[in-house]
């Protein structure tokens, strides 16, 4: 069974501009979660997703969106990027809540110069 | 929301033992541990759920205080594959888990 895919690997983009990234889950799983990480601040929960819909969305600002498709891959948005949205950004699936056992992808590593 | 951990770091020897806490501030569903090794995608250790049960996965074993809204992972004998970041995660409703900022754990020979 394949693992939880996430791409691009690496970004670098420059403040101001916008970046998608994409999550595929594991087969069967429909709940996708999206966390930021960075060394001080650990994992930073961003949202949930189920059946096309969010059900929690974590405390950060509106630059940050996602959305997830019928297929259950789910992509996130940041507009207008600042410096401070240099991260390493996780997705995990579960197969429908996310207080099951998560899988992680090995994330986007994300540079906003 | 976020839980807070404790030890930020520690280094062991091997065989050495640990503990790692966790603490909410929130009541909480359930309490979930990961392993992070460098470089690497966080790993499912184990899940506790509401109950004050304890769980052991090989020399790792963790328990969960309800009352308290803690948490503690014990790692025993500590071996060179225990090193990388330890999280916990705590869910505090429906459809949520907030992780902690982690323990950076080291075993060295």
């Amino acid at each position: 069974k394949a693992g939880v895919t996430q791409t691009p690997r690496y970004l670098i983009k420059t403040r101001g501009q916008q970046v998608t990234l994409s999550c595929s889950p594991i087969s069967g799983h429909r709940s996708v979660s999206w966390y930021q990480q960075t060394p001080g601040q650990g994992l930073q929960f961003l949202f949930e997703y189920f059946s096309e819909t969010q059900r929690n969305k974590g405390n950060f600002p509106g630059r940050f969106s996602g959305r997830q498709f019928s297929n259950s891959r789910s992509e996130m948005n940041v507009s207008t990027l600042e410096l401070g949205d240099s991260a390493l950004y996780l997705c995990a699936s579960s197969f429908q809540v996310p207080n099951e056992k998560l899988f992680f992808g090995s994330g986007t590593q994300l540079s906003v110069l | 929301q976020q839980p807070v951990q404790s030890p930020q770091a520690v280094i062991l020897r091997e065989g050495e033992d640990a503990v790692i806490n966790c603490s909410s501030s929130k009541a909480l569903y359930s309490v979930h541990w990961y392993r992070q090794k460098h470089g690497e995608a966080p790993v499912f250790l184990m899940i506790l759920l509401k109950g004050g049960e304890q769980k052991g996965h090989d020399k790792i074993s963790a328990s969960f205080n309800e009352k308290k809204q803690q948490s503690s992972l014990y790692l025993t004998a500590s071996q060179l594959s225990y090193s990388g970041t330890y999280f916990c995660g705590t869910e505090t409703g429906a459809n949520n888990l907030f992780f902690g900022t982690g323990t950076r754990l080291t075993v060295i020979p």
